[in-house]
Formats: C-alpha cells, sequence, structure tokens
C-alpha cells in the first residue's frame, strides 16, 4: 500500500504571508494527487486534484505543484478564512490513502 | 446544487451492525464514483471504500475488508456502507463523497456533512 507523509504537521503565519505545504508518497503516484481544505466541524472540500489543477470555486491563491513521489501546496496569500486542516491524497492505486494532515493557524 | 444527505450511523455495541445510506441529488448519479471516507474524533482522514458508476467495482480497506459493503442503488440515487461486527475502533464520523468522474480512479470533490457512528458497549 502507498503511505503518504506530510510536513509540517501545524504552522502558525500571518495573514498575508505565503505559506507552503510539503506532501510526500511512498512510491511514485505520478500526478495523482489531490489536495482538501477542513474546517473545523465541516467535511472536507477539494481544493486541487491531479497535482496542480484548482477545483471549481477554489480561490486562485491556492496552488499545486509536483510529480512522482513529492509535492507541494502553496498558499500565495494567507487570509483569516483559511484556517483549518490541509490534507493530500493519492489516487494512484486502490488503496486510496489520506496524508496526516497539517494544522494551519493565525499568528 | 449537489447535495449528499448521510444517515444510519447512531450508537451501537461492540459486534453489532449498521447500515448507512447516502441519498444524493443535483447530479446524474450513474456518472459517477463513490466513496466512504471516515474520520475518528480527533484524527485525520482514513479512505474506506469505493464503488464505480455502474457498481460494478467495488473495493475496500483492508481495515473493513470482510465486515464492511460498499453497494449503491442507482434507481434511487442511493449509496449505502454495511458495516457488520463493529469495533471500537469503527467509531467515527463517515463521510460520503462524490467521485470527481465516472472512473474509480478519481478524487472525491464533493461531500456531505457526516454521521456520526459510536461504538460502545
Amino acid at each position: 500500500d502507498i503511505q503518504m507523509t506530510q510536513s509540517p504537521s501545524s504552522l502558525s503565519a500571518s495573514v498575508g504571508d505565503r505559506v507552503t505545504i510539503t506532501c510526500q508518497a511512498s512510491q511514485d503516484i505520478k500526478t495523482s494527487l489531490s489536495w482538501y481544505q477542513q474546517k473545523p466541524g465541516k467535511a472536507p472540500q477539494l481544493l486541487i486534484y491531479d497535482d496542480s489543477h484548482l477545483n471549481t470555486g477554489a480561490p486562485s491563491r491556492f496552488s499545486g505543484s509536483g510529480s512522482g513521489t513529492d509535492f507541494t501546496f502553496t498558499i500565495t496569500t494567507l487570509q483569516p478564512e483559511d484556517i483549518g486542516t490541509y490534507f493530500c491524497q493519492q489516487y494512484d492505486d486502490l488503496p486510496f490513502a489520506f496524508g496526516p494532515g497539517t494544522w494551519v493557524d493565525i499568528k | 446544487q449537489v447535495q449528499l444527505v448521510e444517515s444510519g450511523g447512531g450508537v451501537v455495541r461492540p459486534g453489532g451492525s449498521l447500515r448507512l445510506s447516502c441519498a444524493v441529488s443535483g447530479f446524474t448519479f450513474t456518472s459517477h464514483s463513490m466513496t466512504w471516507v471516515r474520520q475518528a474524533p480527533g484524527k485525520g482522514l482514513e479512505w474506506v471504500a469505493v464503488i464505480s458508476y455502474n457498481g460494478g467495482f467495488t473495493y475496500v480497506a483492508d481495515s473493513v475488508r470482510g465486515r464492511f459493503i460498499i453497494s449503491r442503488d442507482n434507481s434511487n440515487n442511493t449509496l449505502f456502507l454495511q458495516m457488520n461486527n463493529l469495533r471500537s475502533e469503527d467509531a467515527a464520523i463517515y463521510y460520503c463523497a462524490r467521485g470527481r468522474t465516472t472512473t474509480n480512479f478519481s478524487p472525491p470533490d464533493f461531500w456531505g456533512q457526516g454521521t456520526l457512528v459510536t461504538v460502545s458497549s
């Protein structure tokens, strides 16, 4: 099974900062990677699919890049409403797997 | 608009069974694979199962294989998760989610609000 890791596990940044989260797969998943945002008490929302494609309705300050085993998620200008947990997920091979999540907070 | 509404959660004793349902609307159900994902209190997301657009292919996680069955009723736009022989570690919020495309290998793009399953004696 493919294992996913994420770093950092949490971060605190100021409004307007650039925020970067990394995700690593235990084997090559090509570009079959998505990113989700989950706000407290809510269901996850898809932000990025196929490594770098912005989902309909997701703000353009969110972006993704990478391929193979190493991926990066970026918030170019952190906003107060971006508080939450961010998860990566691979869907290259079953069973699909999520990363452990990164909690993003505002300083 | 796209809506997914889960039901069927509740309190069950270890070894018991529950059947979760997910009623969908606002899109063509038969054009999408469907997925169940769970989240234990205060924990991360755990992928549970996927079913193809026509129900012809299913796959469940190792942690629930032999106990959970995913199915769908395309006539009634409903997804199911039959959960048998429940264990304490199955306690979680269970989300149903729509696959972004028809293929099984696509990420969920719309999620329900979840239904809570508690396993306790």
